[in-house]
């Protein structure tokens, strides 16, 4: 199986920082990874698939890159509604899609 | 708009079953693969199992093998999940997720629902 490392876990930042958050894949999966925003007690929204391909409706300050064993989800200019956890995923290899563990961003 | 809503969950002994149900509406829902995604409380998210638009594929996490079963009944525009031998860490939030791409399997998921919860406990 796959396994896939968030870092950090836990990030605490401010209204209008840059944050970057990373993933990072036990082999190869090629540009195969989607990020998702999760809220309290709200289903995930895809916001970023094929590493870099904003989710239709997804904020231009959310942006994705990287391949094969390392992927970035930089958000520019944090705004109060981004505060959430962010998780990301394989796709498109072998079962299981398995997640991140998640990065939980936090207000500092 | 692209509507799914989960039914089923609830609370189960050890050992017995349960049997999930997903409706999807405001999409073709026979031409997308569906997977069920799981949330342990205050955990993060577990992939469960998925099933391709014509139910050709179907595929489960290791913990869940033997135990789950995935289907779809596309006229009645429907997703299920068979759980047997039910066990305290199934206990979880279980979500249906629609992939985004049509006649695609294995991709990201553009819709979700709201979860049902099933907790497993005597």
């Amino acid at each position: 199986d796959i396994h896939l490392t968030q870092s950090p876990s836990f990030l605490s930042a401010s209204v209008g920082d840059r944050v970057t958050i990373t993933c990072r894949a036990s082999q190869g999966i090629s540009h195969y990874l989607a990020w998702y925003q999760q809220k309290p007690g709200r289903a995930p929204k895809l916001l970023i698939y094929a590493a870099s391909t904003l989710h239709s409706g997804v904020p231009s300050r959310f942006s994705g890159s990287g391949s094969g064993t390392e992927f970035t989800l930089t958000i520019t200019s944090l705004q109060p509604e981004d505060f959430a956890t962010y998780y990301c995923q394989q796709v498109n290899n072998d079962p299981p899609y398995t997640f991140g563990q998640g990065t939980k961003l936090e207000i500092k | 708009e692209v509507h799914l809503e989960e039914s089923g969950g609830g609370l189960v002994q050890p050992g017995r079953s349960l049997r999930l149900s997903c409706v999807g509406s405001g999409f073709a829902f026979d031409d997308y693969a569906m997977h069920w995604v799981r949330q342990a409380p205050g955990k993060g998210l577990e992939w469960v199992s998925g099933i391709s638009w014509e139910s050709g594929t179907i595929a489960y996490v290791d913990s869940v093998k033997g135990r789950f079963t995935i289907s779809r009944d596309n006229a009645k525009n429907s997703l299920y999940l068979q759980m047997n031998s039910l066990r305290p860490e199934d206990t979880a939030f279980y979500y249906c997720a629609k992939e985004a791409g049509q006649y695609t399997y294995g991709f990201d998921y553009d819709s979700w629902g709201q979860g049902t919860l099933v907790t497993v406990s005597s």
